[in-house]
């Protein structure tokens, strides 16, 4: 079982839909938690990280944490074309010293 | 402007060659981080540096050198004892190894033929 699971996609969306990225880690000692965004060719861009349970919100991004299912997912609200990229969840674990990246979720937003 | 810069942006090189990779920092980063990326992969963590003149093996270390001699500079060095060096290779920085949000630079890709 890989530590940290995305489902590698294409998740195609029409333009102004919610996307729904989901990741699961299994380390359950894990206390951070990070989305990147990845456009192709380009590196990742950190556009959310949560450390508590619930949800955080930012503009159209909502990330949600839940410790006890050991997942975290992320939602992308009125989604554009632009937001068409490679998705990258990180979790940082018990011993606090690195980050472990999932595969990625591609996702695709069609006009 | 702060960030994180890579050079070159691509390298190409012939196998049996060692070669460097260039990461500078100008946000007062105390901690580095390189990472490797494969096609259609995630990131693998290669070696990370929390402190100058101290690093850490990663994952993947084997066939990859590091330095940290100044606290803006993390060359990272793959030798020719690295089996498959062609790849996306970017660095990262956090403010410190406890804060951990990591921030990446543009990354350089290379290609060993």
């Amino acid at each position: 079982q890989k530590e940290v699971e995305q489902n590698s996609g294409p998740l195609s969306v029409p333009e102004g839909a919610i996307a729904s990225l989901n990741c699961t880690y299994s380390d359950r000692g894990s206390q951070s938690f990070f989305w990147y965004r990845q456009y192709s060719g380009k590196s990742p861009e950190l556009i959310m990280f949560i450390y508590s349970n619930g949800d955080k919100e930012d503009g159209r991004f909502t990330a949600q944490l839940n410790k006890a299912s050991q997942y975290v997912s992320l939602l992308i609200r009125d989604s554009q074309p632009s937001d068409s990229a490679t998705y990258l969840c990180a979790v940082n674990g018990a011993a606090g010293n690195k980050l472990t990246f999932g595969g990625g979720t591609r996702v695709l937003v069609k006009p | 402007d702060g960030g994180i810069t890579q050079s070159p942006k691509y390298l190409f090189r012939k196998e049996g060659q060692n070669v460097t990779l260039s990461c500078e920092q100008n946000l007062n980063h105390d901690a580095m981080y390189w990472y490797r990326q494969d096609p259609g992969q995630g990131l693998r963590l290669i070696y990370y540096s929390q402190i100058v003149n101290d690093f850490q093996k990663g994952d993947i270390a084997e066939g990859y050198s590091v330095s940290r001699e100044k606290k803006e500079s993390f060359p990272l060095t793959v030798t020719s004892a690295q089996k498959n060096p062609t790849a996306f290779y970017l660095c990262a920085s956090s403010m410190s190894q406890a804060y951990y949000e990591q921030y990446f630079g543009p990354g350089t890709r290379l290609t060993v033929t």
